[in-house]
């Protein structure tokens, strides 16, 4: 079964814009969940992660995300999207002890 | 600090031919973990491990054998490869079932012609 879901293949922003990357997932007990950019050619990064406590985490490179349970969703996003921003990026959660993916969302910014 | 390292960055294998796709981390992490990416499927977890002399079963297992001799090393087998195994391969640890955050190597490019 499905834990993660990122409905979002692709998306285009311009430069300056805002952002926001859509994650929902599908697991019973509050789950552990992540965020990783992945830069062409390169490994994945963390960004952020939540655990627990507050539902607003801030990671890097101005990043942010928020545990919604009512909705479960862990949507990622970023006030002022820069050309440097153009990546892949993946919502991941852990589940029976192992991290799983989303299918990914392709970020590109126009300048 | 290395972290995790992989190697080769690139191969080209014909089909039926195997190898090993080596990863090696320093950070004395219990927990590693083999992944293949594929375009419009994400991150597919083949392998893990949790500890020294234990590996499980991921998602898709199938065609690939690991080992774990060693905390450092877990090392990733192609028996008789394919082209369906064209695929981009990451390797990643974590310190132990307590912490959850992974690190992850810069790939394998494996294509099978």
């Amino acid at each position: 079964a499905q834990s993660v879901t990122q409905p979002d293949i692709h998306i285009t922003v311009s430069e300056g814009a805002s952002l926001e990357l859509r994650c929902n997932y599908s697991y019973g007990a509050t789950p552990y969940l992540f965020w990783y950019v992945q830069s062409p050619g390169q490994g994945l990064q963390l960004l952020l992660k939540y655990f627990s406590g507050d539902t607003l985490v801030q990671g890097i490179k101005g990043f942010e995300a928020e545990f919604k349970r009512s909705q479960s969703s862990f949507n990622l996003r970023k006030p002022s999207v820069h050309w440097s921003d153009a990546a892949e990026y993946f919502c991941a959660v852990v589940r029976a002890d192992k991290l799983i993916f989303g299918t990914g969302t392709r970020l590109q910014v126009f300048p | 600090n290395a972290g995790v390292t992989q190697t080769p960055k690139f191969q080209v294998l014909k089909t039926g031919q195997s190898m090993t796709l080596q990863c090696a981390q320093d950070m004395n992490h219990e927990y590693m973990s083999w992944y293949r990416q594929d375009p419009g499927m994400g991150l597919r977890l083949i392998h893990y491990s949790v500890g020294a002399g234990i590996t499980d079963q991921g998602e898709v297992p199938n065609g690939y054998n690991v080992s774990r001799s060693t905390t450092e090393d877990f090392p990733l087998r192609l028996l008789s490869a394919a082209p369906s195994q064209t695929s981009v391969y990451f390797c990643a640890s974590r310190r132990d079932r307590a912490h959850h955050e992974a690190f992850f190597g810069q790939g394998t490019r494996l294509t099978v012609v």
